[in-house]
């Protein structure tokens, strides 16, 4: 089956740093989903984008499909943005998604 | 809008007992229904999925089971928990509309089970 590799698996920053979350998969896929999971374990979905770029606030997204990785972006830091993220992406042919292992993410005051 | 509902939040449970964890969807119709398990706050485990009442496939062999009575609800049960079924559980669903990889998933809060 399709796999999911996500980098790095731990990022510790200061409040106001930038950071890039990358996930790389193994397969053509037909779209792709970044979560965040915060400190009480809400998933709560980020982005749905099969490919381009997307931009919510602070967050934004690229996925370049033909060479099957995802990123995402996070500027001006807030403490609130600690939790794990994760990307999820559709396996061709089946109904489900296949989830990435995460980054955990530490935003230090 | 659609919400899902999941309960209890948090329990805690002695080995071989049995567990039913409930997950409901509401504002939507005939969704696709999926349970995970989360370990060790990370990686999620795609336990069961469900396209329609009563179609249950099994991602992973182990002492849990699921069941969907109705359209919008789905159970996960076990006769005689084990340790190793501690963890996060989570339900999720999908609209089913158009192919299914154009629709997002949306999660439930999550059920935090701990065996004893």
């Amino acid at each position: 089956g399709i796999q999911v590799e996500q980098s790095p698996p731990d990022l510790i920053l200061q409040e106001g740093a930038n950071s890039t979350l990358r996930c790389n998969f193994s397969d053509s896929v037909n779209n792709l989903q970044w979560f965040h999971q915060n400190p009480w374990g809400q998933l709560i979905n980020l982005f749905y984008i099969p490919s381009g770029t997307k931009q919510n606030g602070r967050l934004s997204a690229t996925t370049v499909a033909t060479e099957r990785y995802s990123l995402l972006y996070i500027s001006s830091s807030q403490t609130t943005d600690s939790g794990v993220y994760f990307c999820a992406v559709v396996d061709q042919g089946a109904q489900k998604l296949v989830f990435g292992q995460g980054t955990r993410l530490t935003i230090n005051p | 809008s659609q919400t899902i509902h999941q309960w209890p939040a948090t329990l805690v449970q002695p080995v071989g007992s049995p567990l039913s964890l409930e997950c409901t969807v509401e504002g939507t119709s005939n969704p696709n229904l999926y349970w995970y398990r989360q370990a060790a706050g990370r990686g999620l485990q795609l336990l069961f999925y469900s396209v329609g009442i009563g179609q249950i496939s099994s991602e992973v062999p182990q002492n849990l089971s699921a069941s969907r009575p109705q359209d919008r609800q789905f159970i996960l049960s076990s006769k005689k928990l084990l340790l190793s079924d501690s963890g996060f559980y989570l339900c999720a669903w999908t609209a089913k509309r158009g192919r299914f990889s154009d629709q997002p998933q949306h999660f439930g809060d999550g059920t935090r089970l701990s065996i004893l």
